[in-house]
């Protein structure tokens, strides 16, 4: 079982533009969770994708959003970054209302 | 509503004393309860889970949990700190309703001093 991976692992973007993040979930899981994590800071929920829809969201602006696909897979894509927006990004999937399992993350960088 | 609380940012133990990482939560519901370990740049791992079944739970790497209600805690311990546990830990609460809500506590850091 290859667990949950991510994709890419590193990215350095400016301010401004539009990045994507991928995540495969783990094995039988059909539900994938996001997750900002600053630096020093917990995990901050983004918003859970569950049958290709967006379930529930945090507290985050609209510039976050996401996809499902119907192999289970997810994108988060995040438009005009900010500074703030550096961080390590985070999946998890889990069955529904099930444990979740995390990914080793995106560590994502703003200029 | 629900939250947790880390009633500790930092713990500090010798390597081969025991360790203690407490944990506060409060729920309107029947919780589940995790503990997740993140070692520098990495990802989150599952240490060990609480959902209603025996109240002490026994996770990987020796670490184990119990859950009181009565005192709304889910304290982590380990017998004996080994090098290797030297990383943040965090403290999970989990309810199911019509939605999964997963609220994260703030983390502890622990230092294991050679």
């Amino acid at each position: 079982d290859a667990g949950v991976t991510q994709s890419p692992t590193h990215l350095i973007k400016t301010r401004g533009q539009q990045v994507t993040l991928r995540c495969s979930p783990k094995s039988g899981h059909d539900t994938v969770s996001w997750y900002q994590q600053a630096l020093g800071q917990g995990p901050q929920f983004i918003f859970q994708y569950y049958e290709e829809e967006e379930r529930q969201r945090g507290n985050f602006p609209d510039r976050f959003s996401g996809h499902q696909f119907p192999n289970y897979s997810s994108e988060l894509n995040v438009n005009a970054l900010l500074l703030g927006d550096s961080a390590l990004y985070l999946c998890a999937s889990s069955p529904m209302f099930g444990t979740q399992y995390f990914g080793p993350g995106t560590r994502l960088t703003v200029l | 509503a629900q939250s947790v609380t880390q009633l500790d940012s930092h713990v500090s133990v010798s390597e081969g004393t025991p360790v203690l990482l407490r944990c506060n939560y409060s729920s309107s519901y029947s919780p589940s309860l995790f503990w997740y370990v993140q070692h520098p740049n990495k990802g989150l791992q599952l240490l060990l889970k609480y959902t209603s079944a025996a109240t002490l739970v026994k996770g990987i790497n020796g670490f184990e949990a119990e859950f009181k209600k009565s005192e709304t805690s889910f304290h982590l311990t380990k017998p004996s700190a080994h090098m290797s546990d030297a990383a943040e830990y965090f403290c999970v609460v989990s309810v199911s309703g019509g939605y999964q809500k997963v609220t994260f506590g703030t983390g502890t850091k622990l230092q294991v001093i050679p």
